[in-house]
């Protein structure tokens, strides 16, 4: 168990549909990052956040947003959902801003399925 | 962020130790390189990670020849739950972003 909870663990949608996908970081750890897994991209990192504060961004698409929340907590938003967004969505915390001293802690991933 | 070749899988048995090779050509004066470890349908987990030389703990050691641009990781005595994906990565300081190439699946037989 890395200490990094995530909510729902599966969920099933329909195309057009939207979804918040829901991280608790682990205790202590101010960073939380978000990562898609799906079978023909692999792992891609999307969003960074520290503090609140956004810090760096990858290969996320302008229907997905994220925020991170006074408590820490992290949320990813999909929306106008395509049957490509289906994917292993992973969120990750560490403590520092930076993360060569800082290992990377990942959660158990919602799975997401669109239909 | 550089770019990071590793084989895509490798077969071993149980009881054996497995060397697990990384190239990085590219890679940054202030890049370290990390090793993830990835089982079916879980988040990956963090196994190791060095600058230069050896680098030891509990699970694994990574070698890191002077000039750099390759590294071993080296699992000793593998069992039948080693078996998974290992990620070979190089992560920068100035940057706060994991990057994920295609990873080398090890498969241990008994």
């Amino acid at each position: 168990d890395s200490g990094v909870t995530q909510t729902p663990k599966h969920l099933i949608t329909a195309t057009g549909q939207r979804v918040t996908l829901r991280c608790s970081p682990r205790s202590g750890d101010l960073s939380v990052y978000w990562y898609q897994q799906s079978l023909d991209q692999g792992l891609q990192f999307l969003i960074h956040y520290y503090n609140g504060e956004e810090r760096a961004k990858g290969n996320i698409l302008e229907r997905f947003s994220a925020q991170q929340f006074p408590d820490l907590h992290s949320e990813l938003n999909l929306s106008s959902l395509e049957l490509g967004d289906s994917a292993l969505y992973f969120c990750a915390s560490s403590v520092g801003e930076e993360q060569t001293y800082n290992e990377q802690f990942f959660g158990p991933g919602t799975r997401l399925t669109v239909l | 962020l550089a770019k990071t070749t590793q084989p895509i899988s490798m077969d071993s048995y149980e009881g054996q130790e497995v060397n697990i090779t990384c190239s990085h050509n590219n890679i940054a004066t202030n890049d370290y390189i990390t090793w993830y470890q990835q089982f079916p349908s879980q988040g990956p987990r963090f196994i190791i990670q060095g600058y230069k030389t050896k680098v030891t703990n509990e699970v694994a050691s990574l070698f890191i020849p002077a000039d750099r641009k390759s590294s071993t990781l080296s699992l000793p005595r593998v069992s039948l739950s080693d078996t998974a994906v290992y990620y070979c990565l190089c992560v920068g300081g100035a940057t706060n972003k994991l990057i994920f190439g295609t990873g080398t699946l090890l498969a241990v037989q008994p």
